[in-house]
């Protein structure tokens, strides 16, 4: 079955510090994978994608992610953290595309928590 | 705009009482889901649905019902065989073929409280 991991569950960095937020994922075939972000008490914001092609995908708000096949990995980050990036980050896997699961259904992460000091 | 709407934004309910959190989205997706979020769970998914008239339990259905009876839409009840049902509600939609706009649409969330 699929799964992902978020090691981490909370982080904190300095304002301008650069991010890199961990996400690991268990899934026989080729993934698509999202990361969202989610501010209090509001819904979640996809910020990217990847399905295909290049490995390295840039979102919004300056946000990237690496696909890495050999490490199960689809890591978040950002060069300079401003302290409005002070949210919950969840990453997703879609599956049921290849195993007569659930297609479309995402199973996400259990988040984690970055908190930016000024 | 195209989106998700769901309402109301806060809802408060007594003990005995079923309540309806309503989710409506204009994008023409096929999927629809229902996700409860309690602070440190992550999201766990309580119904959805791939197809008008049809839906699927998730992980914690118990104590709460849906229905789809028209593409748009997809209410949640929260009956009152739920016993913690204080929580954060999120409504999602997407498409069910992978390509360029494949991916959860969340709406903003619906905050329900027992009194």
């Amino acid at each position: 079955a699929q799964s992902v991991t978020q090691p981490d569950i909370h982080i904190t960095v300095s304002e301008g510090a650069s991010l890199e937020l961990r996400c690991n994922y268990s899934y026989g075939a080729t993934p698509y994978l999202f990361w969202y972000v989610q501010s209090p008490g509001q819904g979640l914001q996809l910020l990217l994608k990847y399905f295909s092609g290049d490995t390295l995908v840039q979102g919004i708000k300056g946000f990237e992610a690496e696909f890495k096949r050999s490490q199960s990995s689809f890591n978040l980050r950002k060069p300079s953290v401003h302290w409005s990036d002070a949210a919950e980050y969840f990453c997703a896997v879609a599956g049921g595309f290849y195993d007569g699961g659930s297609q479309g259904n995402l199973i996400f992460g259990k988040g984690t928590k970055l908190s930016v000091k000024p | 705009d195209g989106g998700i709407t769901q309402s109301p934004k806060y809802l408060f309910r007594k003990e005995g009482q079923n309540v309806t959190l309503s989710c409506e989205q204009n994008l023409n997706h096929d999927a629809m889901y229902w996700y409860r979020q309690d602070p440190g769970q992550g999201l766990r998914l309580i119904y959805y649905s791939q197809i008008v008239n049809d839906f699927q339990k998730g992980d914690i259905a118990e104590g709460y019902s849906v229905s789809r009876e028209k593409k748009e839409s997809f209410p949640l009840t929260v009956t009152s065989a739920q016993k913690n049902p204080t929580a954060f509600y999120l409504c999602a939609s997407t498409p069910l073929v992978v390509e360029g706009n494949y991916g959860y649409t969340f709406g903003s969330g619906t905050r329900l409280t027992v009194v």
